[in-house]
């Protein structure tokens, strides 16, 4: 069964501190990984995708990785910001017959910056 | 702003009544995606149009229903509502229909159902 865990539930750090928040996936076959970000209320935004090749991808202080053997992904913040506080969410997308995509979304980590 | 527009923002109504949720796609992508979204839930995937027609159909009830217009902007219509579908709908457009390309989503229309 197709499906993406993430860790850890819930998680509360001190601004200016980094956090690592870790996602598994048993989806296959595997196509590509995204990692969102959610503010309370609002649309998810796209932080970064990775391919079956990328096995590490940085946008601004956000870096993510990729172990496609173990079926693995980071999502790295550094020196967090209280703007970081927010739910992190991994999306695993599997290829399905030709080039259609099926996207399994995970729960999501909820992350608290405290100044 | 991701230019993915949804109307209305929020939505109060009552059990038993039908609303209609808009979504304008950004500029030049195809596909449109619904999600719900439940207290505290992770997103849930409705159903998806790409270029008009219906692509794929996740966990939506029979009760809800969706259609894609030429000019791209798509519909959710939920009916005979009930407690339990008040949630936050997300609606997401990407270039393609594949599900390859990252999704960019509109910041939702939360529904009351009282």
């Amino acid at each position: 069964k197709n499906q993406v865990e993430q860790s850890p539930q819930s998680l509360i750090i001190l601004e200016g501190k980094n956090c690592t928040l870790q996602c598994n996936y048993t989806v296959s076959p595997f196509s590509n990984l995204r990692w969102y970000k959610q503010d309370t209320g609002r649309g998810p935004v796209s932080l970064t995708i990775m391919t079956f090749s990328e096995n590490t991808k940085s946008n601004g202080r956000y870096t993510a990785t990729l172990d496609a053997d173990t079926k693995q992904s980071s999502l790295h913040i550094t020196a967090s910001q209280l703007s970081d506080s927010a739910s992190y969410i991994c999306v695993v997308s599997a290829r399905y017959g030709g080039a259609t995509n099926k996207l399994i979304f995970g729960t999501g980590t909820l992350l608290a910056v405290q100044p | 702003d991701s230019g993915v527009t949804q109307t209305p923002k929020h939505l109060i109504t009552a059990t038993g009544q039908r609303v209609t949720l808009r979504c304008s796609p950004r500029s030049g992508d195809l596909s449109v995606y619904w999600y719900q979204q439940s207290l505290d839930q992770g997103l849930q995937f409705l159903i998806q149009y790409y270029n008009g027609e219906e692509r794929a159909k996740g966990n939506i009830l029979e009760r809800f229903s969706a259609q894609q217009f030429p000019d791209l902007h798509s519909e959710l219509n939920l009916s005979s509502l009930e407690l339990g579908d008040s949630a936050l709908y997300f609606c997401a457009s990407s270039v393609s229909g594949t599900g390859a390309n990252v999704l960019t989503f509109g910041a939702g229309s939360r529904l009351t159902v009282l």
